[in-house]
């Protein structure tokens, strides 16, 4: 499709599982972000990837976060060890150089 | 530091009536000034931006926002609103070239009929 793609759409781990979110952003996309939305909460900036840039990671909570993006293009946003807290919808952007974000539907993970 | 502040956790106003919702910013490049709006169970979409130029911007719904440098506003009207527009209201600022995207932390908008 055309607009950023992320799986799963769901997802049910158990405290202490890791867990691996996926997003496909827009094809030509320079930029990938994450983000993070606890319930009732607001868009917490987690990560950035700018082109060939080193990723801007100052949001990411703890060190049991990682992301990675492949090829310039798909990326994976891990969480080790996950943590009741971890529970959110974490959300993938893309953008071009104009700026404006365009979402993916975003990946709901429930930690039990 | 970067920052955005929506001062307004909520806001309830009668269908029909007139809305202004405020936003604030802190950044430390010229800013790239956005509003998104999410309804409830969906994504969040680009209502309108803004870049340079004509500090009043028109979007989407009949929205519209105006930048204002000195007060570093970008405050989001609407001259009527919808029993439709009901939904959270973010705004964000952000650049291109290396300049993250953030965001504040929203306003829930609730139209009483």
């Amino acid at each position: 499709g055309a607009g950023v793609s992320q799986s799963p759409s769901n997802k049910v781990t158990e405290k202490g599982k890791d867990v691996e979110l996926r997003c496909d952003p827009i094809s030509g996309h320079t930029a990938l972000y994450w983000y993070r939305q606890s319930l009732g909460q607001g868009l917490e900036f987690l990560i950035y990837f700018q082109g060939n840039s080193a990723p801007d990671k100052s949001g990411l909570p703890s060190d049991r976060f990682s992301a990675e993006r492949t090829g310039g293009s798909v990326s994976t946003l891990t969480i080790q060890r996950t943590q009741q807290e971890d529970s959110a919808v974490y959300l993938c952007a893309s953008s071009t150089d104009t700026g404006e974000l365009f979402f993916g539907e975003g990946s709901r993970l429930t930690v039990l | 530091a970067q920052s955005v502040t929506q001062p307004d956790i909520h806001i309830t106003v009668s269908e029909g009536a007139s809305l202004e919702l405020r936003c604030n910013y802190s950044y430390g490049a010229t800013p790239y000034l956005f509003w998104y709006v999410q309804s409830p169970g969906q994504g969040l979409q680009l209502l309108l931006k803004y870049f340079s130029g004509d500090t009043l911007v028109q979007g989407i719904k009949g929205f519209e926002a105006e930048f204002k440098r000195s007060q570093s506003s970008f405050n989001l009207r609407k001259p009527s609103v919808h029993w439709s527009d009901a939904a959270e209201y973010f705004c964000a600022v952000g650049n291109t070239g290396g300049f993250k995207t953030i965001f504040g932390a929203g306003t829930r908008l609730f139209v009483k009929a």
